[in-house]
């Protein structure tokens, strides 16, 4: 099956400096990258659809210039966490979609886990 | 999106099957059922999906109600790496447009723990 990695697989910053995520897709093109966060003990929550040389779309609440997000090849979106605080400490997942899945079938990344300090 | 409903958390034997349901009694006729599943501290896994005919893979079968207002997800033989949560996610592809049509939303699933 398609694999999705991401880099590093957790990282510990200290409060006010940035974190930059990866997420590869490795043997397939993604047109189209998500970027999910997980609070301990709850569920997923998309934070950005991410677009192969567009802007990404975030979804209502995240706060874009704290979450960037680049696109920048078919393999590759990067999500950066400026400014970090101690509140943004999560486990971070991206997902892709092979252009030809069926439906909804997405791949996710093994994840990051950031802690704040 | 239309709501799903699933036990907060399950229990199974290992090498006995499971049987996980969901409930979506709001479906539309265009809703895929989707599955996933996410192993601790992994990210979470595709499992299967299906829209009206029951369906069958390596991982799991997905049983759909002849209302579709619910299904369920089999595994046959439960062993100590299927303890995980498994979410069930409803998706219609014509609602929406561009690649905001395949996000996924996902609820709080079921944990499934399975016993040695």
């Amino acid at each position: 099956g398609a694999v999705v990695s991401q880099h590093p697989s957790w990282v510990i910053c200290k409060s006010g400096t940035s974190v930059k995520i990866e997420c590869r897709s490795l043997d397939f093109q993604a047109t189209t990258m998500f970027w999910y966060r997980q609070f301990p003990k709850q569920s997923l929550m998309l934070m950005a659809t991410s677009n192969e040389g567009s802007k990404a779309t975030y979804e209502q609440g995240v706060e874009k210039d704290k979450f960037l997000i680049n696109h920048a090849s078919l393999t590759l979106s990067t999500l950066t966490v400026t400014s970090a605080h101690p509140e943004d400490s999560s486990f971070y997942i991206c997902s892709a979609r092979p252009p030809l899945a069926l439906t909804y079938e997405q791949y996710f990344g093994p994840g990051t886990r950031l802690t704040v300090t | 999106d239309a709501k799903t409903t699933q036990p907060n958390s399950m229990e199974s034997n290992e090498e006995e099957p499971v049987h996980l349901p969901c409930n979506h009694s709001t479906i539309s006729g265009t809703d895929y059922i989707h599955w996933y599943r996410q192993l601790p501290s992994q990210g979470p896994e595709y499992v299967i999906h299906g829209l009206t005919s029951n369906v069958n893979n390596r991982m799991a079968s997905l049983a759909i109600a002849e209302d579709r207002k619910s299904s369920t997800l089999i595994l046959h033989r439960a062993t100590l790496r299927d303890a995980a949560v498994y979410y069930c996610i409803l998706r219609d592809p014509i609602a929406y447009s561009g690649a905001g049509s395949y996000q996924l939303t996902f609820g709080k699933g079921t944990k499934l723990s399975v016993i040695p």
